[in-house]
């Protein structure tokens, strides 16, 4: 089965630029998280979706902004992008049964370099 | 503000002996605690997990130790072996929804 999948692998922008980044979930999971780990810190919570609807956000600036999919996949996008963005981005996917926590399943993450 | 904290950034360990990695938090409301496995250009695994109200779980070769008086958990690798090497994070949960906090990472290296 394949597990969650991210695009792009790695990704180099400029300061100010917009980026998107996409997460594909494990078949049958309808939860989503987003996640920031910058170099030398444990990820950082930035949002959760489920069933289409946000259910939490971290502590980010609104230039973070996410959605998802009828088919349960995501988009992460940052504007006005600054140099502090750069890290990698890892998406978590749950089943979202809801209740006690749930074991997160991470892709690979996308490392955003911003320049 | 750091709700869940590893002080150690990196530890070596010979193989076939023990290794601890651990964990402080400050937030006596957490009710359970996570262990992720990460290896390079992987994402994170779930490892092990501990409820709040056990102070030892055990996997095989992995157990967690909860303190709760003291705040403090600990990860045991018995015995260590080199496909152990990674980088370990722990979590808790956040007050809503599947959510959580991590740690900075503790990275192992078991030296064979």
């Amino acid at each position: 089965d394949a597990g969650v999948t991210q695009s792009p692998t790695h990704l180099i922008k400029t300061r100010g630029q917009h980026v998107t980044l996409r997460c594909s979930p494990i078949s049958g999971h309808k939860s989503v998280s987003w996640y920031q780990q910058v170099l030398g810190q444990g990820p950082q919570f930035i949002f959760q979706y489920y069933e289409k609807e946000e259910r939490g956000r971290g502590n980010f600036p609104d230039r973070f902004s996410a959605r998802q999919f009828p088919n349960y996949s995501s988009e992460l996008n940052v504007n006005a992008l600054l140099l502090g963005d750069s890290a990698l981005y890892l998406c978590a996917s749950s089943l979202g049964r809801g209740g006690l926590w749930e074991t997160q399943y991470f892709g690979p993450g996308t490392r955003l370099l911003v320049l | 503000d750091q709700q869940v904290k590893q002080n150690s950034p990196s530890l070596s360990v010979q193989e076939g002996r023990i290794s601890i990695l651990n964990c402080d938090y400050t937030n006596s409301m957490f009710d359970y605690f996570l262990w992720y496995k990460k290896y390079p250009a992987e994402g994170p695994t779930f490892l092990i997990s501990i409820s709040s109200i056990k102070d030892k779980n055990e996997d095989g070769r992995f157990t967690v130790f909860l303190n709760k008086s003291a705040k403090h958990l600990s990860l045991h690798i018995v015995p260590s072996q080199p496909g152990d090497s990674a980088v370990y994070f722990c979590a808790a949960p956040m007050d809503t929804g599947n959510q959580f906090y991590f740690g900075t990472g503790t990275s192992l290296t078991v030296i064979p």
